[in-house]
């Protein structure tokens, strides 16, 4: 069965440092998403990514972040000046529509800003 | 805005016990409901998804749920837990828009 992969499974940075996460979403899917869960809390939207443009965001989603398709597999989140509390699970999900598709979901990136 | 409420943090249930997790959404339509569980350091998996039609839906490892519109509840059960069931558990909303809601989740031990 196709799988949402995601890279590194942990980051470390240092507090200020830039981070980019990587995705490869499943490859027929054209809905890509990303999730963040801090330690011991729910899982919260981030933002929604269709068609090359954002077309949902969290409050979450302020300016420190941004999202990025740059070639047909890759789906990635970057923060461009982390953090302490940006030290999070960030879950990349993709479908195949909206909203009656269920998301599939890789394994997380572990960050950690020190 | 779509939400979710799962009301039990934490249940304990013997192994071969029968579940219920509680879930409870808030919408002015029908949503999409989705349970997803979650083990310790993985990602989420999908374990089954409401859209239309029969009210009862099977899911993957022997889960089901009940979609009632009146009680605006979508709550996930099993008849016989299993040792491996332990995780965490997270009802999801999705109200045709490209964002899922999630639950604050339900994390379920199992004791032998």
């Amino acid at each position: 069965e196709p799988e949402v992969t995601q890279t590194p499974s942990h980051q470390v940075t240092q507090m200020g440092q830039e981070v980019i996460l990587r995705c490869v979403p499943i490859s027929n899917h054209l809905y890509f998403y990303w999730y963040r869960q801090i330690l011991g809390q729910k899982v919260e939207f981030l933002v929604s990514f269709y068609n090359n443009e954002i077309s949902e965001k969290s409050e979450i989603f302020d300016d420190q972040f941004s999202v990025e398709r740059p070639d047909g597999s890759n789906f990635t989140l970057k923060i461009r000046s982390t953090k302490l509390e940006d030290s999070a699970m960030y879950f990349c999900a993709s479908s195949g529509a909206a909203g009656n598709q269920p998301q599939h979901f890789g394994d997380g990136t572990r960050l950690s800003i020190l | 805005a779509q939400s979710v409420t799962q009301p039990d943090i934490h249940i304990t249930v013997s192994e071969g016990a029968s579940l219920e997790l509680r879930c409870n959404y808030s919408y002015g339509a029908t949503p999409y409901l989705f349970w997803y569980v979650q083990s310790p350091g993985q990602g989420l998996q999908l374990l089954l998804k409401y859209f239309s039609g029969d009210t009862l839906v099977q899911g993957i490892k022997g889960f089901e749920a009940e979609f009632k519109r009146s009680q605006s509840s979508f709550n996930l059960r099993k008849p016989s837990v299993h040792w491996s069931d332990a995780a965490e558990y997270f009802c999801a909303v999705a109200a045709g828009g490209n964002d899922m809601r999630f639950g604050a989740g339900t994390r379920l031990t199992v004791k032998p």
